[in-house]
Order: structure tokens, then sequence, then C-alpha cells
């Protein structure tokens, strides 16, 4: 099992809502991530969760919150978005985490998800 | 810092045409080389990779060789068909003992036209 499963796929909602994008692998990866992607740009790192611990925050709104409940789960919770957070929310994962890579030959490569589209009105 | 620069699109061609999308990088030390592909409507997929100078990465008729001697890692095909048309990225990692961090050029949208 190779794949990243995001659910859901498509997710609108209003300014005031709260919602949560999941996020779920099998590989056996102890580094996962959120992404955020504008239409045709590269991916955004938001968080790194690396062992189940938040390890990088890249100065993320806190109106988006992580949550990595074990290791093959990964969650973003959303309250009091803007119309600007309207965006395509990516979910990797890897091996292990570029700073606690023990050892040569470990590439670096990142398994993505299909992405959760997110609209905010 | 490590960074990496693609050529700009939007690149248009006909099926069966040639295609190079050029990618150079700057990075110490022996970086590991990707090419990520992302369909309309769909996540990133790896394409192909490359962990060390003079490897080739190959994948559903794609190429790219890393290059040290000039930085770069070039994206190949012979014949593109119109099931290509997607937006790649080339992106690095940074070696292990180095804060290898996967590092994204800007993409480049490939619209492949019957």
């Amino acid at each position: 099992d190779t794949e990243v499963t995001q659910t859901p796929k498509h997710l609108v909602m209003g300014m005031t809502n709260k919602k949560s994008l999941k996020c779920e692998q099998h590989m056996g990866h102890r580094a996962m991530y959120w992404y955020k992607q504008k239409a045709k740009k590269p991916p955004e790192l938001m968080f790194v969760y690396s062992y189940e611990k938040l390890s990088i925050n890249e100065s993320v709104p806190s109106r988006f919150s992580p949550e990595c409940p074990n290791s093959s789960l990964l969650n973003l919770h959303l309250h009091a978005l803007q119309p600007e957070d309207s965006a395509l929310y990516l979910c990797a994962s890897s091996q292990d985490m570029w700073r606690q890579r023990k050892r040569e030959g470990s590439t670096g490569e990142l398994f993505f998800g299909e992405g959760s589209r997110l609209t905010v009105l | 810092g490590n960074s990496v620069t693609q050529m700009e699109g939007p690149v248009t061609l006909s099926e069966e045409a040639f295609l190079t999308i050029n990618c150079t990088y700057t990075a110490t030390g022996y970086p590991s080389l990707f090419w990520y592909v992302q369909y309309p409507g769909e996540g990133l997929q790896l394409l192909l990779k490359a962990t060390k100078a003079d490897d080739k990465g190959s994948n559903k008729g794609f190429e790219a060789t890393y290059r040290k001697e000039t930085t770069s890692f070039h994206l190949e095909k012979g014949s593109v068909q119109v099931s290509d048309s997607a937006v790649y990225f080339c992106a690095l990692s940074g070696p292990y003992n180095q804060g290898g961090k996967l590092i994204f050029g800007q993409g480049t949208e490939l619209s492949v036209k019957p």
C-alpha cells in the first residue's frame, strides 16, 4: 500500500464554520506533512509532524490547527478561515523527516495524497 | 540556501513532439532530485528521481539525468501525448546531514494538443 488518503476531496465552508481535513497513510512512515497549494503554484509547507510530534510550523495562522492522533493519521482543524485560505490542501508522508534522517540513501521522497480542495465563502 | 529554477511555462506542444523542461538547482553537497507531476484536479505524483550524480531517472517514457557539473536535471520525453498535459515540478531534497528539506521549483505547465 503506497497511498496517502485524504478526505474530504472537496469542502465548502463559511468563515464562521469549524471543519477538519483528514489524512491517512499505512506505509509505516514516521513523518507527515501539510502543504497548501494555490492553482499551478508549488506547494507551500505548513506543518511537519515527526514521530507524532509537531516539528515544524511554518508561521501558519492559528486558525489552522494540526493534530496527529497516531502514526498513521494526520488532521487539520479549520476555524474562522478567510476567503484567501481557499486552496488545495495536500497531505504527504515520508519515511522520516529530513532533520532525523538516520542513514545514507534516504532520499527524502515525499508521497502525496490527492488533496482536499477547500473553498471559503 | 538550496533552490530550484525551472523554465517558465506554459509550454504548448503538438502530440508526438519532443519535450524538454529545463531545471537547474543550487545546493550544497549532494542532493536528491525529483520530478513531480500534477494532473488537473489531482495531487502530486512522483514521476522520477535520481539520488546521485550521473543517475538517470526514468518513468512512463520520461527521463532526467542528474548532472552535477551543470547542476541540472532536465526532463525529457521523446514523444508526448495529450494525456501528458499537466504541471511538472522539479524538486530537490538536500543531503541528510545538511537539513534536506524538499524544495520545489515554480512548476511548468505543459499542454499537449492533438
